[in-house]
């Protein structure tokens, strides 16, 4: 069974600084999907960026990015000029590429502070 | 992106009594749908997948007598709470599957069993 780890309970970053988020998986798939989902204090999960695991190009969206090494089975996450709206819990989550009804398998999450 | 909603966002009710929660995809049709509990300061945790003209398949040690699940159509599965009790105070989120790669998260909904 796929797993998926974030080793990070928690992170704090100043307000304009950068940070990142690590998150590893397990699979023996070779074709998949990989998200970062944000989910602020107001609990609605949002998606920040997702990435094709046949695809050799990491993936940014704005200012964030990920440092996708499928070797490693590692999948980071870097937000760049953090803001004090990116405030939120941060879920790591795959998903095998071939099959609607395949769920989605989430990390515990990293909580993220942004201090001013 | 697209929208899903989900309804109530939150809810309290006795314990005995029983309480349905609805998800709708508003502008796609979704074949697929999710059902997660949320305990404070944890993971997603799955707990049933919903599709549409079939029954739900439910993950290892959710009771699927305890919780109804139905997808009467591509824009619509409902969630209920029978017979429920403290223990299932919780925060329960829908997800809808737009494309095998693209889900969409309703705003959840707060349960609380007294």
């Amino acid at each position: 069974a796929q797993t998926v780890t974030q080793s990070q309970p928690e992170m704090s970053v100043q307000e304009a600084e950068t940070v990142t988020l690590s998150c590893t998986y397990d699979t023996s798939e070779s074709d998949y999907y990989l998200f970062w989902y944000k989910q602020p204090p107001s609990r609605q999960m949002i998606l920040v960026i997702r990435q094709e695991a046949y695809k050799q190009q990491n993936a940014t969206e704005n200012r964030f990015s990920v440092n996708f090494q499928k070797a490693a089975k590692s999948f980071s996450l870097k937000i760049s000029d953090s803001q004090l709206g990116d405030a939120a819990m941060y879920f790591c989550a795959y998903r095998r590429r071939d099959n609607y009804g395949q769920n989605f398998v989430f990390g515990p999450g990293t909580r993220l502070s942004v201090l001013p | 992106g697209a929208v899903v909603s989900q309804h109530p966002s939150w809810v309290i009710c006795k314990s005995g009594t029983s309480v349905k929660i609805e998800c709708r995809s508003l502008d796609f049709q979704a074949t697929t749908m999710f059902w997660y509990r949320q305990f404070p300061k944890q993971s997603l945790m799955l707990m049933a997948t919903s599709n549409e003209g079939s029954k739900a398949t439910y993950e290892q040690g959710v009771e699927k007598d305890k919780f109804l699940i139905n997808h009467a159509s591509l824009t619509l599965s409902t969630l209920t709470v029978t017979s429920a009790h403290p223990e299932d105070s919780s925060f329960y989120i829908c997800s809808a599957l737009k494309s095998v790669n693209e889900q969409y998260f309703g705003p959840g909904t707060r349960l609380t069993v007294t």
